[in-house]
């Protein structure tokens, strides 16, 4: 079975500074890797994927992750946090062949300071 | 942005009712699923379907039963509402390439 571990239900930053969002999973095999971004009162909305190929993956709204196969991690990065950056974070995993479901983690609660 | 309408958004029961949450999809997607946000928890699958009258269970099935009998139209009944179901609940839909559209969402309070 697979898991997902989200490092830190909350973060805080100021604005302009670094945003990093930790991401771990556990799988016997890499997984397509996934980050949603959820504001106030809305649905989920994903930010980026990856599935295979390059494993620097750019998003929307200038977030970027890597994908690290010996670390078996996934973390979310943006070099300078924005007020409207300010949201609920979750990583999710799929497996490769096996059905079409995702498995979130608890989620990261991002706050930006002015 | 995809379509898809969750109803009712808000609703608060009392334990025991019944009650039904009905999801509709604009988008002709094959796979459409539940789930239920809890703090701490992320979000946590209650069944999902791959067709029509094909369902499936997910990891929190247990009170939950699930229809769909249209492309369209996934349901999700809680045969007898209990507190610990006291929960937002998402729909989401997927034509298979792993990427999920949510609906925003329906919260329960069952007292």
């Amino acid at each position: 079975a697979q898991s997902v571990t989200q490092l830190g239900s909350h973060v805080s930053v100021s604005e302009g500074a670094l945003v990093l969002l930790r991401c771990n999973y556990s799988s016997s095999v890499p997984p397509y890797l996934f980050w949603y971004v959820q504001y106030p009162n809305q649905g989920l909305q994903l930010l980026l994927k990856y599935t295979t190929g390059a494993t620097l993956v750019k998003g929307i709204n200038g977030f970027e992750a890597e994908f690290k196969k010996s670390e078996t991690s996934f973390h979310l990065t943006k070099p300078s946090a924005h007020m409207s950056d300010a949201a609920e974070y979750f990583c999710a995993v799929r497996p490769v062949r096996a059905g079409n479901m995702l498995t979130f983690g608890g989620g990261t609660r991002l706050m930006v300071k002015p | 942005d995809a379509g898809i309408t969750q109803s009712p958004r808000h609703k608060v029961t009392e334990t025991g009712t019944p009650v039904t949450l009905r999801c509709h999809q604009t988008e002709n997607h094959r796979y459409m699923y539940w789930y239920r946000q809890d703090p701490g928890h992320g979000l946590r699958l209650i069944h999902y379907s791959y067709g029509v009258k094909d369902t499936d269970k997910g990891e929190v099935s247990d009170g939950y039963s699930v229809s769909r009998s249209k492309t369209e139209d996934f349901l999700l009944t809680l045969e007898s509402a209990t507190s610990s179901q006291t929960s937002v609940y998402f729909c989401a839909i997927s034509e298979g390439t792993g990427e999920l559209f949510f609906g925003e969402g329906s919260r329960l309070t069952v007292l």
